[in-house]
C-alpha cells in the first residue's frame, strides 16, 4: 500500500534560519511526488512535481530533492509569510491518479 | 485564485442526512479529484473523474458517491451523515497528465 509519512510534525524557525522538512515514501512505481503549500483554512497550492531520483527544483526560498525513499524541502532564509502546513504527496503507476498525501509539517517562522 | 470552484462554501446538516457538494474545474482541466480533509486523518483521497468517468478509487466510503458531468462540473453525494463525516471537502483539478492539481477553496461540512 503506498504510504508517505512527513517529518516533523511542527517546525519553529527564527526569520533567516534555514532548514529542511522530509517526507519518506513507499508506492508501487513512483509516477510522481508532490510539495504542496496549505494555509489555513485554504485548499493546498501547488509548489513542486518530482519524478526520479536525483531530480532538484527551485522556486524563490524553496528547494526540493528526491532519493528512491525520500524527498526533502528545504527552505532558505525563511520569511513569516513562508509560515504554512507543506503537504507531501506521491502518485503510483496505477490506478489512474490515486494521490497519497502525508499529514504535513507546520511550519511557522518567527521575526 | 486557482480557477476552480467549489459550493456550497459551508454547509450544517444533521445526522442521517444527505448532502450534495458541487465542484467545477479550471477552464480545459478533464480531471476532478475529490479529497476528505479532518483534524485527524489530513487530506484523504477520495476519488478521481478524467472526462466523465471514474478513473481512481481511494477510501471513500459506500455512502459517499460522486459523479461527473458532460459540462465537466463534478458533484459528490454525501448520504446517511454521521458526525464523524464532518470535514473540510477539497475539489481539485488537472489537466490529461495529472502533474500539478489546482484545488478550490473547500466545502465546510458539520454534521449536527
Amino acid at each position: 500500500e503506498d504510504q508517505v509519512t512527513q517529518s516533523p510534525e511542527a517546525l519553529r524557525l527564527q526569520e533567516g534560519e534555514s532548514s529542511s522538512l522530509n517526507c519518506s515514501y513507499t508506492v508501487s512505481g513512483l509516477r510522481g511526488l508532490f510539495w504542496y503549500r496549505q494555509d489555513p483554512g485554504k485548499g493546498p497550492e501547488f509548489l513542486f512535481t518530482l519524478y526520479s531520483a536525483g531530480e532538484e527544483k527551485e522556486k524563490e526560498r524553496l528547494k526540493a530533492t528526491l532519493t528512491k525513499k525520500e524527498s526533502f524541502l528545504h527552505i532558505t532564509a525563511p520569511k513569516p509569510e513562508d509560515s504554512a502546513t507543506y503537504l507531501c504527496a506521491v502518485q503510483g503507476d496505477t490506478g489512474g491518479f490515486k494521490t497519497i498525501f502525508g499529514a504535513g509539517t507546520r511550519l511557522f517562522v518567527k521575526a | 485564485d486557482s480557477g476552480v470552484t467549489q459550493t456550497p462554501k459551508h454547509l450544517i446538516t444533521a445526522t442521517g442526512q444527505r448532502v450534495t457538494l458541487r465542484c467545477s474545474p479550471r477552464s480545459g482541466d478533464l480531471s476532478v479529484y475529490w479529497y476528505q480533509q479532518s483534524l485527524d486523518q489530513g487530506l484523504q483521497f477520495l476519488i478521481q473523474y478524467y472526462n466523465g468517468e471514474e478513473r481512481a478509487k481511494g477510501n471513500i466510503l459506500e455512502r459517499f458517491s460522486a459523479q461527473q458531468f458532460p459540462d465537466l462540473h463534478s458533484e459528490l453525494n454525501l448520504s446517511s451523515l454521521e458526525l464523524g463525516d464532518s470535514a473540510l471537502y477539497f475539489c481539485a483539478s488537472s489537466d490529461p497528465v495529472g502533474n500539478e492539481q489546482f484545488f478550490g477553496p473547500g466545502t465546510r461540512l458539520t454534521v449536527l
